[in-house]
């Protein structure tokens, strides 16, 4: 079975550039979740969709950042304009049942903003 | 709302010996205990979990017991293996929200 797959799996940008993070679900999975994984603040959610909708944007850090879920096998995080402070490890999970099933994760994409 | 607290953060055992992760947690409603492996350069892959409504779960050489009353549950691992060398994530969940504990370091001494 195909896992959750996340691209790239490395980016390295200049501050100040538009990044495009992807995620593919694993198919029939209905939930999908954001996080950011840093040495200080360890995992933190970012965002979490339900049937291709935010339900959670809390984590989301500031306007710099969106998500979005176009349709049940795919989404994307952007950050623009990007930040040094941005560099992190960021992954994809996903679930078919948000409160009963496990949290499925991507290798994430490690991010590093110059 | 809720915290979950890991010790230690590193834990070093000789390998065939056992070891055990403790983590605790606030909030009386957490109903689902999830245990996390993550290896250099990949995503945290699920290894167990409990739901609240049971005491204790094993698979093979990995165990979780769960104390309700005192709002704490534990990873063993017994027999381990130098494969088991990673970082290791417990959380507890109300609804769709994991909170994390800060991880654990596993080192396995040969």
């Amino acid at each position: 079975d195909a896992g959750v797959i996340q691209s790239p799996r490395h980016e390295v940008t200049e501050m100040g550039q538009e990044v495009t993070l992807r995620c593919k679900p694993i198919s029939g999975h209905n939930s999908l979740f954001w996080y950011r994984q840093t040495m200080m603040r360890g995992l933190e959610l970012l965002i979490y969709f339900n049937n291709n909708v935010p339900i959670d944007d809390s984590g989301m850090p500031e306007d710099r950042f969106s998500a979005k879920m176009p349709n049940a096998s795919f989404s994307t995080l952007k950050i623009q304009p990007s930040e040094p402070r941005d560099s992190a490890v960021y992954f994809c999970a996903s679930t078919a049942d948000r409160a009963r099933q496990p949290q499925h994760f991507g290798d994430g994409t490690r991010l590093s903003i110059l | 709302g809720e915290n979950v607290e890991q010790h230690p953060s590193t834990l070093s055992v000789q390998e065939g010996d056992s070891a055990v992760i403790k983590c605790t947690y606030s909030d009386s409603a957490s109903n689902y205990f999830p245990w996390y492996k993550q290896e250099l350069g990949k995503g945290p892959q699920l290894i167990i979990d409990i739901r609240s409504n049971v005491g204790e779960k094993k698979d093979q050489r990995i165990a979780v017991t769960l104390n309700k009353t005192a709002k704490h549950f534990s990873l063993h691992i017994t027999e381990t293996q130098p494969e088991d060398s990673a970082v290791y994530f417990c959380a507890a969940s109300i609804n769709y929200q994991l909170i994390w504990g800060a991880g654990t370091k596993l080192i396995i001494k040969p």
